[in-house]
C-alpha cells in the first residue's frame, strides 16, 4: 500500500525552464511534508519542507505547494540548472513520530 | 555539519551468510533509521530506533534485525542473506523533538550497495 506516490518516474526539462515534480498521498493523517534530493552514489539530502498549516513554502529557486483537499504537493524549481539533475523523493509524516514515509522518486534530467 | 557514515560502500556476500551493516552518526541524534532503496519502490523503512537498546519495526522488517548498543551506532543484521536482499541500504539519523516533531529532518549516510550472490 503506497501511501505516498510519485507517478512520474522521470522528467526532462531544459536549462532555465521550470521543473515541476508532483507527489500525491492517501493518508489524511500526514501533516508534514518534505522533499529530498539524491545524487548517484550519495545519500538523500534534505531540500525543503512544508507544514500542513501552510500552502506554500519558498526557498530560493525551490518552492513547495501543498493542496490538502486534493492530497497533492508539488515542487517547483525555477530556473532549472544542470546541477539539479538528480532523483527527487517526497516524504511525509504524521507529526507524532519521527518516522517518514517516502515516495518512489522522480528522476529529473536538466538538459542544456 | 552532520555526518552519517556507513562502514562499506560496496559489499558482496553469498546466500546464507550473516551480514553486518554498520552506521555511525556524530551529532548526538536520538533517532536512527535503516532503509533500503530499490528501483520503482523508493525508500522503504526496515527498522528504526529512538534510543539506545530500543528498536521498532518499520514497513519491511522481515529477514532483518538491528542492534543499538551505543547512541551513535546502529547496526543492521541480515541473519542469513538471500538474493532478494540485494539492494542499496541507507542509514539516517535525526533529533527527537519533544515539542515540535514537524521539524525533524533526517540526515542520510552515503549508502551501502549490497549484492547477495
Amino acid at each position: 500500500d503506497q501511501q505516498v506516490k510519485q507517478n512520474s518516474p522521470s522528467l526532462s526539462v531544459q536549462e532555465g525552464r521550470i521543473s515541476i515534480l508532483n507527489c500525491d498521498y492517501t493518508n489524511s493523517m500526514f501533516d508534514y511534508f518534505l522533499w529530498y534530493k539524491k545524487y548517484p552514489a550519495e545519500g538523500p539530502t534534505f531540500l525543503i519542507s512544508i507544514s500542513s498549516i501552510k500552502d506554500k513554502n519558498e526557498d530560493g529557486r525551490f518552492t513547495v505547494f501543498l493542496n490538502k483537499s486534493a492530497k497533492h504537493l508539488s515542487l517547483h524549481i525555477v530556473p532549472s540548472q544542470p546541477g539539479d539533475s538528480a532523483v527527487y523523493f517526497c516524504a511525509a509524516n504524521t507529526g507524532t513520530a519521527s518516522k517518514l514515509t517516502f515516495g518512489t522518486g522522480t528522476r529529473l534530467q536538466v538538459t542544456l | 555539519d552532520v555526518k552519517v557514515t556507513q562502514s562499506s560502500r560496496y559489499l558482496v556476500k553469498r546466500t546464507g551468510e550473516k551480514v553486518f551493516l554498520e552506521c555511525v552518526q556524530d551529532m548526538d541524534h536520538e533517532n536512527m533509521f535503516w532503509y533500503r532503496q530499490d528501483p520503482g519502490l523508493g525508500l522503504r523503512l526496515i527498522y528504526f530506533s529512538y534510543d539506545v537498546k530500543m528498536k521498532e519495526k518499520g514497513d519491511i522488517p522481515e529477514g532483518y534485525s538491528v542492534s543499538r548498543e551505543k547512541k551513535e551506532r546502529f547496526s543492521l543484521i541480515l541473519e542469513s542473506a538471500s538474493t532478494n536482499q540485494t539492494s542499496m541500504y541507507l542509514c539516517a539519523s535525526s533529533r527527537l523533538l519533544a515539542a515540535d516533531f514537524n521539524t525533524d529532518t533526517q540526515y542520510f549516510g552515503p549508502g551501502t550497495r549490497l549484492t547477495v550472490l
